[in-house]
């Protein structure tokens, strides 16, 4: 069964640390992996998208790598800041887009981060 | 800001009674969802359509029924409301087609369903 698996399941961090937060999948085929942010009460936000042949990205104080061997991403934060504080959610794509354009996503459950000053 | 929008943002209702979930986009977007949440847990898809008249039932049964009559409307209905139902419904669309921006999901803040 295609599934994510991100870990911790919570991290709390004091502001202006660094933290790393990681996915495993066991997706396949696989097409790419995506780092949305979910505020509180809000809709997730796209942080960056990774392709099969991408290993690292970044996208402000955010830099996610993914390693397509071993089936595992990680998303770095940088000089965290209080309105880190979210659940980050990893999100792999099951196939390559048909015809359609549909691809099947698989959601992790998230990490949940605290940043505390 | 965002350019998808969901109303309510929560809800209280009782049981028994007819609810509906209002989604809508102003992307132009083809393709929309609709996924529950509940706390600490994935997302897990509940509906999708491809375009106008176009729906389909994703990978969790739901209760629940979805109209696309205008490209930019998706909204999902709960005949019968029940206990089980309370959870958190978020609407979100996508480009369609093959380049990088297809299937890259812009979510509404979502609507809070609590049935008592």
């Amino acid at each position: 069964k295609n599934q994510v698996e991100q870990s911790p399941q919570s991290l709390i961090i004091l502001e202006g640390k660094n933290c790393t937060l990681q996915c495993n999948y066991t997706v396949s085929p696989f097409s790419n992996l995506r780092w949305y942010k979910q505020d509180t009460g809000r809709g997730p936000v796209s942080l960056t998208i990774m392709t099969f042949s991408e290993n690292t990205k970044s996208n402000g104080r955010y830099t996610a790598t993914l390693d397509a061997d071993t089936k595992q991403s990680s998303l770095h934060i940088t000089a965290s800041q209080l309105s880190d504080s979210a659940s980050y959610i990893c999100v792999v794509s099951e196939a390559p887009p048909g015809s359609r354009g549909n691809t099947p996503l698989v959601f992790g459950k998230g990490t949940r981060l605290s940043v505390i000053a | 800001e965002a350019d998808i929008y969901q109303t309510p943002r929560y809800l209280v209702i009782g049981t028994g009674k007819k609810i509906t979930l209002e989604c809508s986009q102003t992307m132009g977007h083809d393709k929309m969802y609709w996924y529950q949440q509940d706390p600490g847990m994935e997302l897990h898809l509940i509906h999708y359509s491809y375009g106008v008249n176009s729906t389909e039932k994703g990978d969790l049964s739901s209760e629940s029924t979805v109209s696309r009559i205008r490209t930019e409307h998706f909204p999902l209905t709960l005949e019968s409301a029940r206990p089980s139902h309370t959870s958190q419904y978020l609407c979100a669309s996508s480009e369609t087609g093959l380049g990088s921006g297809a299937n890259v999901l812009t979510f509404g803040a979502g609507s809070r369903l609590t049935v008592l």
